[in-house]
């Protein structure tokens, strides 16, 4: 398997735009997961979705953030409008509930800059 | 709510020592737990788990852990470390009956030749 993708792998953007980040799971697996990664703060979790359906959106930072899943194999994480402190590394990783063990795969990351 | 705590942000060991990472949890309800390994530049890895089969769990690339019910604990280690070793280290725990990950605050391990 190919593992979970992401893409872009860098994006530098300025303050105010849009960034759509994307993500494909490992095929078959039911549950997604976005994660932010900052010196400051460590790794957060910010939404997951079990079988396409959002179930914990707590981490979300603000309304500027916004997921989607439209179908098994695809997710967005939206900023719009972008801000400095969005400056991050954010995952993506997909588990499968059937094996009981929980255990979650990681893309490599998108390292997002917003000037 | 579930926690996890890794102590040492940074360990410098040499290489050839043991190497020792510690990680304990809130939960007085056995969770599952697990290391995760990032490289720098990469997505997090999964060293090894402890799902309540046996309490000393190994991993890959030499590593093993042992899951302590009464100290709340699951220490990472490995008997010698090798420069490849390298690399931040983060300890997760299952929250309640979800599929949710805390993960610690990690620890850089740095290896001196």
């Amino acid at each position: 398997d190919a593992g979970v993708i992401q893409s872009p792998r860098h994006e530098v953007t300025e303050m105010g735009q849009e960034v759509t980040l994307r993500c494909k799971p490992i095929s078959g697996h039911d549950y997604l997961f976005w994660y932010r990664q900052t010196m400051m703060r460590g790794l957060e979790l910010l939404i997951y979705f079990n079988n396409n359906v959002p179930i914990d959106d707590s981490g979300m930072p603000e309304d500027r953030f916004s997921a989607k899943m439209p179908n098994a194999s695809f997710s967005t994480l939206k900023i719009q409008p972008s801000e400095p402190r969005d400056s991050a590394v954010y995952f993506c990783a997909s588990s499968l509930r059937g094996t009981g063990s929980y255990e979650q795969y990681f893309g490599p990351g998108t390292r997002l800059t917003v000037t | 709510a579930q926690s996890v705590t890794q102590l040492g942000s940074h360990v410098s060991v040499s290489e050839g020592a043991l190497v020792l990472l510690r990680c304990n949890y809130s939960s007085s309800v056995p969770p599952y737990l697990f290391w995760y390994v990032q490289y720098p530049n990469q997505g997090l890895q999964l060293l090894l788990k402890y799902t309540s089969a046996a309490t000393l769990v190994k991993g890959i690339n030499g590593f093993e852990a042992e899951f302590k019910k009464s100290e709340t604990s699951f220490h990472l280690t490995k008997p010698s470390a090798h420069m490849s070793d390298a690399a931040e280290y983060f300890c997760a725990v299952t929250e309640g009956s979800s599929y949710k990950l805390i993960f610690g605050s990690g620890t850089r391990l740095l290896v001196r030749p």
